[in-house]
């Protein structure tokens, strides 16, 4: 079964710092990849997802995909206090069942 | 667009009381997931059905879990005999065959038991 690990479990970062979010997972075969947003008390919500290799950026947000070291990340730019959240990453192999990781819990100081 | 609708938000049982989760997916979306997330952790998929056929049930505790989707839109979710350790929030989510990428999330029911 996929196996997929998040870290730093937690973080603590000043505003308007680079934020760096990791994830790694088990099986190579794996189409989608994914970075889902929680906050506090919040139904999760997707924020963004790539299916090939490279980078994708999206205002503040950009995920990198290396499938052959079986790693993608996110990094935040700017990181503002309402970034504070649970980020979860996902992958999912092609045939919608996802698998999550246990979470990041990101905390943004003014 | 309506999202997905849960209900109750929140339940407190003794152990031993069962209860039942309902969830109405976004309109037109064939798949429909049930999560448990225990605080502080990620969402742990416990079945998912493609309209009404159940795809992967492999992580339903089957002698207490049980959950149906009878004519493919909404579907429920039961805990015959509750534990304290199904202390935890659970989730449905559904999603669009097309749209394999993106789960949409309800609110989910947060579940207390004592």
């Amino acid at each position: 079964q996929q196996k997929v690990q998040q870290s730093p479990e937690s973080l603590i970062v000043p505003e308007g710092a680079m934020t760096s979010l990791n994830c790694t997972f088990s099986d190579s075969a794996s189409q989608y990849f994914a970075w889902y947003r929680q906050h506090s008390g919040k139904a999760p919500k997707a924020l963004m997802s790539i299916f090939s290799n490279g980078e994708k950026e999206e205002g503040r947000f950009t995920i990198h995909l290396n499938k052959a070291s079986l790693h993608f990340s996110l990094h935040i730019r700017d990181s503002q206090p309402s970034d504070s959240a649970l980020y979860l990453c996902a992958v999912i192999p092609g045939y919608q069942n996802f698998y999550f990781g246990k979470g990041t819990s990101l905390t943004v100081i003014p | 667009e309506a999202g997905v609708t849960q209900s109750p938000r929140y339940a407190v049982l003794q152990e031993g009381q069962a209860v039942s989760f309902w969830c109405d997916p976004i309109s037109g979306h064939d798949t429909l997931y049930w999560y448990q997330q225990p605080r502080d952790q990620g969402p742990q998929l416990l079945v998912y059905f493609r309209d009404e056929a159940v795809i992967d049930n492999s992580q339903l505790p089957s002698d207490r879990f049980s959950a149906v989707r009878p004519k493919g839109t909404n579907s429920t979710l039961k805990i015959q005999s509750a534990k304290q350790g199904d202390t935890a929030t659970y989730l449905c989510a559904s999603s669009f065959d097309r749209d394999q990428d993106t789960q949409y999330f309800g609110p989910g029911t947060r579940l207390l038991v004592l």
